[in-house]
């Protein structure tokens, strides 16, 4: 499976900042994809990130609020913006395996918390 | 549409004995079925997963699932329980996109 890696490990921001999650994986995948997960809840996906095209977002989720990048087949980024104490969550990435979206793997997360 | 029910929201076991985590899903078809394992402030892990065949899955760490088309169930199970599989146990149905359940905390006792 694909080692993932994301920054900050957390964070603690006030509220109407921004704060830009990075995940790093260590080899090339066709699919990345953004998950939160709130205190004491399940994950729920945020938007699938497309190499060299918009992210897929999900219902609930904008790009405004959360805009993704998606450089190249290892990166992605994932900006969490104009924040406020709701967006306390962790954030994870993952990454689907090779020619199989299906089976997916899962960074660390990124625990943020808004003040 | 989709989704994934964990009946238990917290289990509790002693260290050795058996250990049965519930999950049921609603799919028209058979699904791709997963359990991830996410310890204290850790991101996931994949313990095992279904997607056609043998209906009895082996995983890591000792887990085991079984697939039971007639009850739309993925049961996680381990015959017995190590203070180290305390953590949050999580099912999840991949269709076109990954559906989590809500989550088993499971907490062992010595």
């Amino acid at each position: 499976s694909a080692v993932i890696s994301q920054k900050p490990s957390r964070d603690i921001c006030q509220r109407g900042t921004s704060l830009t999650i990075q995940c790093q994986v260590d080899s090339q995948v066709t699919m990345m994809f953004w998950y939160r997960q709130q205190p004491g809840q399940s994950l729920t996906l945020i938007a699938t990130a497309n190499q060299g095209s918009e992210a897929t977002y999900e219902s609930g989720f904008v790009i405004d609020k959360f805009p993704i990048s998606r450089p190249n087949l290892t990166f992605s980024t994932l900006t969490v913006s104009n924040m406020s104490p709701e967006d306390s969550s962790i954030y994870l990435c993952s990454v689907g395996k090779a020619g199989l979206s299906y089976e997916q793997y899962f960074g660390p997360g990124t625990r943020l918390t808004v003040t | 549409a989709q989704s994934v029910t964990q009946p238990d929201i917290h289990i509790t076991v002693s260290e050795g004995a058996s250990l049965e985590l519930r999950c049921n899903y609603s799919y028209g078809a058979t699904p791709y079925l997963f359990w991830y394992v996410q310890s204290p402030g850790q991101g996931l892990q994949l313990l095992l997963k279904y997607f056609s065949g043998d209906t009895l899955v082996q995983g890591i760490k000792g887990f085991e699932a079984e697939f039971k088309r007639s009850q739309s169930s993925f049961n996680l199970r381990k015959p017995s329980v190590h203070w180290s599989d305390a953590a949050e146990y999580f099912c999840a149905v991949n269709t076109d996109k990954l559906i989590f359940g809500t989550g088993t905390r499971l907490q062992v006792f010595p």
